[in-house]
C-alpha cells in the first residue's frame, strides 16, 4: 500500500461548484500535512498547511481526521483558475526528513 | 525576490556523459533537497541535505550525487546518466529541518537522457 494516496481524477467540475478532495496517509506517527497546487508543467506551490484543529482560507478549507488518517481539501464557488492538479505531502516528524508526496488529484473547472 | 533557481530549464544528453543541475537559493534557508517527477509516479525525493556538508539519501538516490558545500547552492550530479533517468526534476528548500516548514521549489529541469 502506497503511503500517501490520492484519487488521481480527473475531478471535472462547472465553474461556482463545491468539490472535495481526501488524501490518505498509511504512517500514523506523521505529524505535518500540506496541499501543494501544481499547474501543468510548473513547481509545486503551497496551498496550504493542514492543523490539528483545521483551517480555512477564502474558498479553501482544509480538515485533518488522524483517527482515520485522511486529510481533505473543499473548495468552494471554484474558478476557472482552481483548474491544477492538488498534491497531498505528509511529514514525519524528527529523524530522517523525507516528505512523502501523493501522486496528485487534477482539478478541471470548466465554464 | 526569494526565490530558487535551477540551470539547465531543459537538458537533451546521451547515455554516460556527465551532468550537472545547478541549484540555488537566496532564502538562507538550512534545508535543500531535490526530487524528480515521472508521470504515474508522482514526486520523488532523490536526496537532501540540511546544512552545510550534511546530505543524505531520499527514497530514490541510485544514479545521483549531490553536495552541499555552501549554504545557498545544493546541485545535483549525474556521473553516468542512463535513459530511465529522463524525468523532470525540482530542486526545493526551506527554512529548517522541521515538518512544519513550507517547502520554496525550483521552475523546474526537464532532462531527456538519449
Amino acid at each position: 500500500r502506497k503511503e500517501v494516496e490520492q484519487d488521481p481524477g480527473p475531478f471535472n467540475v462547472p465553474e461556482g461548484a463545491t468539490v472535495a478532495f481526501n488524501c490518505t496517509y498509511s504512517n500514523s506517527a506523521s505529524q505535518s500535512f500540506f496541499w501543494y497546487r501544481q499547474d501543468c508543467r510548473k513547481e509545486p506551490k503551497l496551498l496550504m498547511s493542514v492543523y490539528s484543529s483545521g483551517n480555512e482560507d477564502g474558498r479553501f478549507t482544509a480538515q485533518l481526521n488522524r483517527a482515520s488518517q485522511y486529510i481533505s481539501l473543499l473548495i468552494r464557488d471554484s474558478k476557472l483558475s482552481d483548474s491544477a492538479t492538488y498534491l497531498c505531502v505528509v511529514n514525519l516528524s524528527g529523524g530522517s526528513y523525507i516528505p512523502t508526496f501523493g501522486r496528485g488529484t487534477s482539478l478541471i473547472v470548466h465554464p | 525576490e526569494a526565490q530558487v533557481t535551477q540551470n539547465p530549464r531543459y537538458l537533451i544528453t546521451v547515455t554516460g556523459k556527465k551532468l550537472t543541475v545547478t541549484c540555488s537559493q537566496n532564502m538562507n534557508h538550512e534545508y535543500m533537497s531535490w526530487y524528480r517527477q515521472d508521470p504515474g509516479l508522482g514526486l520523488r525525493q532523490i536526496y537532501y541535505s540540511m546544512n552545510v556538508e550534511v546530505t543524505d539519501k531520499g527514497d530514490v538516490p541510485e544514479g545521483y550525487k549531490v553536495s552541499r558545500k555552501e549554504k545557498r547552492n545544493f546541485p545535483l550530479i549525474l556521473e553516468s546518466p542512463s535513459p530511465n533517468q529522463t524525468s523532470l526534476y525540482f530542486c526545493a528548500s526551506s527554512l529548517g529541518l522541521a515538518g512544519g516548514n513550507e517547502q520554496f521549489f525550483g521552475p523546474g529541469t526537464r532532462l531527456t537522457v538519449l
